[in-house]
């Protein structure tokens, strides 16, 4: 089956740091730029990172630059993203999507990061 | 970067009619790096229309997409049940790529 699974969203204070992981399955995920996007509550939808197929190039959107890291490892099929210093305006939902030349075709369940004290 | 405006904020339709949905860019947009998406309550995003007119995987052809440059058209040719749900358009030809707010089709 081709799926994407995320983890690791949870509570966490304001400045605090956390990391999220997506497990690819069912198709060549070294074959895919792959996304990070986020849905604040009752909000739209935000790009926040891509990463090309082997790691190298990697772009962010101006809120998150200098804060939040995506990296993958092709070997384990996983996407990742690093955040800290989160903020109150990081609390969303944060899916992971196969970014197929710019356009989500595929996207996960996501996973809900909510950064309060 | 490039905003993205959604029109109306909320269409209010029957089943069985059509709905047009608009989707306009601060800078023009390549046809080709423009996407349409759906998503129903408590679900994720489905992937729509790409390249502005092609419809993805298993999209019924109730759904067309068209325009160019700024202005952007996504249409239901007759509302089925399962269509009254939020749509989005997202551009990706110059990063950061960007989605618009959303409308939100409802039944009258």
């Amino acid at each position: 089956e081709v799926q994407l699974v995320e983890s690791g969203g949870a509570l966490v204070q304001p400045g605090g740091s956390l990391r999220l992981s997506c497990e690819a399955s069912g198709f060549s995920f070294s074959s895919y730029w792959m996304s990070w996007v986020r849905q604040g509550p009752g909000k739209g939808l935000e790009w926040v990172a891509n990463i090309k197929q082997h790691g190298i190039e990697k772009n962010y959107v101006d809120s998150v630059r200098g804060r939040f890291t995506i990296s993958r490892d092709n070997a384990k099929n996983s996407l990742y993203l690093e955040m800290s210093s989160l903020r109150a305006e990081d609390t969303a939902v944060y899916y992971c999507a196969r970014d197929w030349y710019g356009a989500f075709d595929m996207w996960g369940q996501g996973t809900m990061v909510t950064v309060s004290s | 970067e490039i905003v993205l405006t959604q029109s109306p904020g909320t269409l209010s339709l029957s089943p069985g009619e059509r709905a047009t949905l608009s989707c306009r860019a601060s800078e023009s947009v390549s046809s080709s790096y423009l996407a349409w998406y759906q998503q129903k309550p408590g679900q994720t995003p489905r992937l729509l229309m790409y390249g502005a007119s092609n419809r993805a995987t298993g999209i019924p052809d109730r759904f067309s997409g068209s325009g160019s440059g700024t202005d952007f058209t996504l249409t239901i040719s007759r509302l089925e049940p399962e269509d009254f749900v939020v749509y989005y358009c997202q551009q990706y030809n110059t990063s950061p790529w960007t989605f618009g707010q959303g409308t939100k089709v409802e039944i009258k």
